[in-house]
């Protein structure tokens, strides 16, 4: 079975500090992996997907098949980035997402 | 900029009756999806069509809810009866095709409240 795991609910950070999000993913075959993101009052939106290999908005996520990992970085967090942030795993056909980790940058 | 349309965008329900939702995807895009979303939790996904059949329901608790894409454009979910655990956001997302490395378009959500 897949399923994605994000350990934390809630990542409190200050402006100019590093963010790493956990994303855990249990999976047989080659997985395709997302981040999306959800910004106050908007809608759900990709943000990053593996097989991509880029950054974003300065946010890097490498796929770590032996620790089943899809861990999302930023060196220095914006105030901009306060959003909820969700994994997705795709496989077998079907797109499925963990909980969801809320990221809120304070200055 | 396309994007997917969902109504409405609240819907408030009694117990019992019977409430259905409307997406309409990006035009040419051949996947559809419906997830429902509890306070708290990721979005889970009820029903993926490919085209107007459906790929993927098991999780769909298919004695109260229904799903379909008659021709393969928009779709409509509905519950019957509805009741007070199903109240949730239902987001609608669309996909050029079913790859699993393709970008998910999402709606903006209607909100169920079951009273």
């Amino acid at each position: 079975a897949q399923r994605v795991t994000q350990p934390e609910k809630l990542l409190s950070v200050f402006k100019g500090a590093p963010v790493e999000l956990k994303c855990n993913y249990s999976y047989s075959g080659s997985p395709e992996l997302f981040w999306y993101v959800q910004y106050s009052r908007q809608r759900l939106q990709l943000l990053l997907r593996h097989i991509s290999r880029e950054s974003i908005k300065g946010f890097t996520a490498d796929l770590n098949k032996g620790e089943t990992s899809f861990h999302l970085k930023k060196p220095f967090a914006q105030e901009e980035d306060s959003a909820m942030y969700y994994c997705a795993l795709g496989g077998y056909n079907k797109l499925i997402f963990g909980a969801g980790t809320r990221l809120a940058v304070h200055p | 900029e396309a994007e997917v349309a969902q109504s409405p965008r609240y819907k408030i329900t009694e117990k019992s009756q019977a409430v259905a939702f409307w997406c309409d995807p990006i035009s040419g895009h051949a996947t559809l999806y419906w997830y429902r979303q509890i306070l708290g939790q990721g979005p889970e996904l009820l029903v993926q069509f490919q085209d107007e059949s459906v790929v993927d329901d098991s999780q769909l608790p298919k004695d109260r809810f229904s799903a379909e894409r008659l021709k393969g454009v928009d779709s409509t979910l509905k519950i019957q009866p509805a009741e007070l655990g199903d109240s949730a956001m239902y987001l609608c997302a669309s996909s050029r095709d079913g790859a699993m490395n393709t970008e998910a378009f999402f709606g903006q959500g209607t909100r169920l409240t079951v009273v």
